[in-house]
């Protein structure tokens, strides 16, 4: 199975929103309502900050919000902050039963 | 909250078996999935597998050959097996729960680091 597609980076100012895409095919994103997003700072586990597409958990800020549209899903963070300045993963579930991770995208706060 | 450790040892030597432990504490590992999942140092997350409450496991169709998850609940932790490794497979392994039914891996292992060396 192929990684889901992100963009390698993204970069925004405090205050103003960025999204960040990942792009798979009709056998996963395309094809399932599992789409969920991780944050990840350096040396520490990811975060789940999304699931289900647009689902936050209990605890995540309602600057974070999730989409999708055909074969790409989509992350929007608003009102950057420099507490966002990470690494984000997205994840699909695949029709063969198993997980993909995105190839991953450095967020970083000007 | 659950929370869950991994161990094991953090040296393999190319050619042998990965072995490693998740054990979970603040929750049942009969509910839910439990998975693994590997970071090579500076590259980004790649899925392992998981095994389900039922016993039942899905692997990552690039290690399906190597790989086994198998859990025990009377101690409460599961396990991970990756046979005949080489230098590829050093990584950061974490090990996370898995909501059933959902996309959601919503409690993660600290990680810890194995590589494979001589």
């Amino acid at each position: 199975q192929s990684a889901l597609t992100q963009p390698a980076s993204v970069s925004g100012s405090p205050g103003q929103s960025i999204t960040i895409s990942c792009t798979g095919t009709s056998s996963d994103i395309g094809g399932y309502n599992y789409v969920s997003w991780y944050l990840q700072h350096p040396g520490k586990a990811p975060k789940l900050m999304i699931y289900d597409v647009s689902n936050r958990p209990s605890g995540v800020s309602n600057r974070f919000s999730g989409s999708k549209s055909g074969n790409t899903a989509s992350l929007t963070i608003s009102g950057l902050q420099a507490e966002d300045e990470a690494d984000y993963y997205c994840s699909s579930y695949t029709s063969s039963g198993t997980y993909v991770f995105g190839t991953g995208t450095k967020v970083t706060v000007l | 909250q659950v929370q869950l450790q991994e161990s094991g040892p953090g040296l393999v030597k190319p050619s042998e078996t990965l072995s490693l432990t998740c054990t979970v504490s603040g929750g049942s590992i009969s509910i839910n999935h439990w998975s693994w999942i590997r970071q090579p140092p500076g590259k980004g997350l790649e899925w392992v597998g998981y095994i389900s409450e039922t016993g039942g496991t899905s692997y990552n169709p690039s290690l399906k050959s190597r790989v086994t998850i198998s859990k025990d609940t009377s101690r409460n932790h599961f396990s991970l097996k990756l046979t005949s490794v080489t230098a590829a497979d050093t990584a950061v392994y974490f090990c996370a729960s898995w909501i059933t039914g959902t996309s959601a891996a919503l409690d993660w292992g600290q990680g810890t680091l194995v590589t494979v060396s001589s």
